[in-house]
Order: C-alpha cells, then sequence, then structure tokens
C-alpha cells in the first residue's frame, strides 16, 4: 500500500489564483481529513469527510472546498489564494473499524503552499 | 473552548536518559488523548494513545500517563535514542469524529 499520497509537494501561488491539493489513500479509509500547520503550531482541521459524499467543517475551514465523490480521494481547494494561506498542509485518513482510538490516522507527507 | 497545550516548547536530553513531555488539556470531554511525533519535513505519526478511563498504558519504550484531576498528560520515553529527536504533538479527540484538536509541539532533541 502506498497508504496517504498527496500532490504537489510543494506550490508557489500569488494572491487570488485558485488551485486544488490532491489527496489520495488505498487503504478503504472512511475518514479523511485536511489539516494545515503553521510555524511553531500544531495542525489545526480544516474541513474533514466520515464517507463519500460526505463533508463538514472542521476549525478553519474558511477559503477552503472540499468534496468526497469517492473513498479513496478528497481534493482540497482553495478558491483565491491569500498570503495568509502559506502553510504546509497534511491529508489524513483513518478507519474507525481498525479499532483502538479513531484518532489513529495515517498522515500523508505534505504539501508546502507560499502564497505571495 | 477546546484546547490543547504544552508546557515546554524545548527539551534537550542526553542519549539513554529517560525523557518526559508534558501536555495540559481543557476539554474534559474528551474521549482519547493521542501523541504523535513528526520528524523534520515528514507529517506526524501516531506514538500511542489512551481512553479517557484510563490512567495509564505502555507502549514499546513509551508511557502515556492521564491525570484528569489535573487534566494533565504526558508522555515518557524511557532510554531516549537520537531517532527520538522530533516535535511531538498531543491531541484531544472528542466524540465527534473529525475533532482532533492538536497542541502547540514540543522539540524533542537526544545528544549522543
Amino acid at each position: 500500500n502506498a497508504g496517504v499520497t498527496q500532490t504537489p509537494k510543494f506550490q508557489v501561488l500569488k494572491t487570488g489564483q485558485s488551485m486544488t491539493l490532491q489527496c489520495a489513500q488505498d487503504m478503504n479509509h472512511e475518514y479523511m481529513s485536511w489539516y494545515r500547520q503553521d510555524p511553531g503550531m500544531g495542525l489545526r482541521l480544516i474541513h474533514y469527510s466520515v464517507g463519500a459524499g460526505i463533508t463538514d467543517q472542521g476549525e478553519v475551514p474558511n477559503g477552503y472546498n472540499v468534496s468526497r465523490s469517492t473513498t479513496e480521494d478528497f481534493p482540497l481547494r482553495l478558491l483565491s489564494a491569500a498570503p495568509s494561506q502559506t502553510s504546509v498542509y497534511f491529508c489524513a485518513s483513518s478507519s474507525p473499524a481498525a479499532g483502538g482510538s479513531r484518532g489513529t490516522q495515517y498522515f500523508g507527507p505534505g504539501t508546502r503552499l507560499l502564497v505571495l | 473552548g477546546e484546547s490543547v497545550g504544552l508546557h515546554l516548547p524545548t527539551l534537550s536530553v542526553q542519549e539513554g536518559d529517560n525523557s518526559i513531555i508534558n501536555c495540559a488539556y481543557s476539554n474534559s470531554a474528551s474521549d482519547y488523548f493521542i501523541w504523535y511525533k513528526q520528524e523534520s519535513g515528514k507529517g506526524p505519526q501516531f506514538i500511542i494513545d489512551i481512553r479517557s478511563n484510563m490512567d495509564k498504558r505502555q507502549g514499546q519504550r513509551v508511557t502515556v500517563l492521564l491525570n484528569k484531576t489535573v487534566k494533565h498528560l504526558s508522555l515518557q520515553i524511557a532510554a531516549t535514542q537520537p531517532g527520538d529527536s522530533a516535535v511531538y504533538f498531543c491531541a484531544e479527540l472528542s466524540t465527534s469524529y473529525g475533532k482532533l484538536t492538536f497542541g502547540q509541539g514540543t522539540i524533542l532533541t537526544v545528544h549522543p
């Protein structure tokens, strides 16, 4: 299994541009989430999904959209990039059927985004 | 509101020593408390978790202690190795899935 994969690894955008961060998992996990991590801080939840066709907002959803048309993919869209969205973005997946803490999430390697 | 914080932002230890990383939380309704390890340039990696109805849980070289009276969580790493150098985050999970709340993080540096 490749686990959780994210593309691109690094992206530079100009203010106002839009883009989509891709996330895919091959573990058949029901749950997927997007986080952002700013320097010296922990991860903050942007959006999450408990299954195909179901999404919900996290702690910092403004400026981002998500969709979950398949179990495997959970793209994150930046509608109009702003310098405040410069951050490292992590996608994660998990499955309650795996037992234990539902917080046992598998994280992708991250996408570093710089908005000028 | 919900919050999870750490007492110490940095911790330096010698190889072979035991390390203790602390965390304070404020949401008494959390179901689980989780420790993650994040190495430079990588995503967080699950280390160990503890259910809210437990006081202690042990893993391989790691022990998590939960003190609900003072809302305190700690991670103990035995015989710390250079490969343990990383940022360690505590996180709390509420009953609503996906509501993982992360603390600021502690940088652990292990000197050979």
